[in-house]
């Protein structure tokens, strides 16, 4: 059973760039959600898709943007790169309608975004 | 508002010892979910355990146990007898919000041989 599969692994932009990560959901997901993780501090959450929609979207800048394909894989966007942009990049699968609403979060390794 | 708040920053121990990892959080939902995390160098975060918070009963499971109170808004964990495969940086999180996560910063936990 395949789970959270992200990529790359790492990747090294310079400012004003743009960049694209990767998800492949846990098998028998529909939701994928972005975190963005910068050094010593928890995840901080960016958005989720559910049936290629945005559902849910934290407190980050248009500059950030996603797709989910019909296949629930995902994509994260960032434009406009900034040295703060540095950081890890987490992505999670879940069940949208699942049975029990404590359902955890799947996360994947992550892709470590360094800008300079 | 929702937050969650890990006050220990690191915890150094030593092999076999207890160790109580802290969690406050803040929410005005009726109804939210509270979740540990590991998080090991290879960076994956790893589900451990989760308590609705219609369910105060505390539970062990292995070497893992839980401490939720409502009352003081608190969902702290224990792991029995560490082990250094049990360093790695753990986070508490809470599901609220429209099933949003909000996590902790973390606390950093070494165990030394």
């Amino acid at each position: 059973d395949a789970g959270v599969t992200q990529s790359p692994t790492h990747l090294i932009k310079t400012r004003g760039q743009q960049v694209t990560l990767r998800c492949s959901p846990k098998s028998g997901h529909d939701t994928v959600s972005w975190y963005q993780q910068a050094l010593g501090q928890g995840p901080q959450f960016i958005f989720q898709y559910y049936e290629e929609e945005e559902r849910q979207r934290g407190n980050f800048p248009d500059r950030f943007s996603g797709h989910q394909f019909p296949n629930y894989s995902s994509e994260l966007n960032v434009n406009a790169l900034l040295l703060g942009d540095s950081a890890l990049y987490l992505c999670a699968s879940s069940l949208y309608f699942s049975g029990t609403r404590n359902s955890p979060l799947h996360f994947g390794n992550g892709t470590r975004l360094t800008v300079t | 508002a929702q937050k969650v708040t890990q006050a220990q920053t690191e915890i150094s121990v030593v092999e076999k010892e207890d160790v109580t990892l802290d969690c406050v959080y803040e929410t005005r939902d009726t109804t939210y979910y509270l979740f540990w995390y590991k998080q090991p160098p290879s960076g994956e975060l790893v589900f451990l355990i989760r308590r609705n918070s219609f369910d105060e009963q505390n539970e062990i499971s292995g070497r893992y146990s839980w401490n939720f109170q409502k009352s003081t808004s608190s969902f702290n964990f224990t792991i029995t007898a560490s082990q250094v495969v049990d360093s790695a940086v753990y986070f508490c999180a809470l599901r609220a919000n429209f099933n949003k996560f909000y996590f902790g910063s973390g606390t950093k936990l070494n165990v030394k041989p």
